[in-house]
């Protein structure tokens, strides 16, 4: 049982160069949601999607954004990458109905030289 | 001022000992409570769900919440080598699409 797939595991960018990570999960889920972690900083909210078709920004959502095309995929994209946007990045999904609990993937270890 | 407060450590047991970890909080309307595990270079995992004030056990990790004091705690008594982790906080207002805020974690070493 895969879960919460996140591609690719590691990219190194150069700055003003375009990209778009892949979340997949198999849960049947609603609700999908990417993440930024920095030291010090814990996990800050980027943009979530309460359904297929809708997304919605989150805390630090300034430089990104996401599609979500179908149920259990949600993308994530830098159009113009900076060196501020070098982190590792969570992708989560979850349910109402299965007690609000998000399941995250392994993450993505992103530089942008 | 942060919504969630968690001290980042890192703290340092002995094998055996009993681990008491801690989140402030400030937003009254948070009702769902959660404690997250985080090794090295893997994502979040749940490790305990806890639903308003009270206790909760799961072999050797009690979660607690005081909502009048606005206080979560996770308890790890016999902590193990393999407990070595970074402990998150989270909290969920409902109504918000089930977003989560998280405490910035708690980094943990069990020293053998």
């Amino acid at each position: 049982n895969a879960g919460v797939t996140q591609t690719p595991k590691f990219r190194v960018l150069k700055t003003g160069q375009s990209m778009t990570l892949l979340c997949a999960q198999d849960m049947n889920h609603e609700y999908m949601y990417w993440y930024r972690q920095d030291p010090g900083m814990g996990l800050r909210l980027i943009h979530y999607s309460v359904g297929e078709g809708t997304t919605a920004k989150g805390e630090v959502p300034d430089g990104y954004n996401v599609s979500r095309l179908k149920k259990q995929n949600f993308l994530l994209g830098l159009e113009s990458a900076a060196p501020s946007q070098t982190s590792v990045y969570f992708c989560a999904s979850g349910s109402p109905l299965a007690k609000n609990i998000q399941y995250f993937g392994a993450g993505t270890r992103l530089s942008v030289l | 001022q942060k919504e969630v407060e968690q001290d980042p450590g890192p703290l340092s047991v002995p094998e055996g000992a009993i681990v008491s970890l801690n989140c402030t909080y400030s937003n009254s309307a948070f009702q769902y409570f959660m404690w997250y595990r985080q090794y090295s270079r893997k994502g979040p995992e749940l490790l305990m769900y806890t639903y308003s004030s009270g206790n909760k056990e799961d072999g050797r990790f009690t979660a607690q919440v005081d909502k009048s004091s606005k206080y979560i705690s996770l308890f790890i008594r016999d902590s193990q080598p393999s407990d070595s982790a970074t402990y998150l906080c989270a909290m969920i207002n409902t109504g918000t699409a089930s977003k989560l805020t998280f405490g910035t974690g708690t980094r943990l070493q069990v020293t053998l």
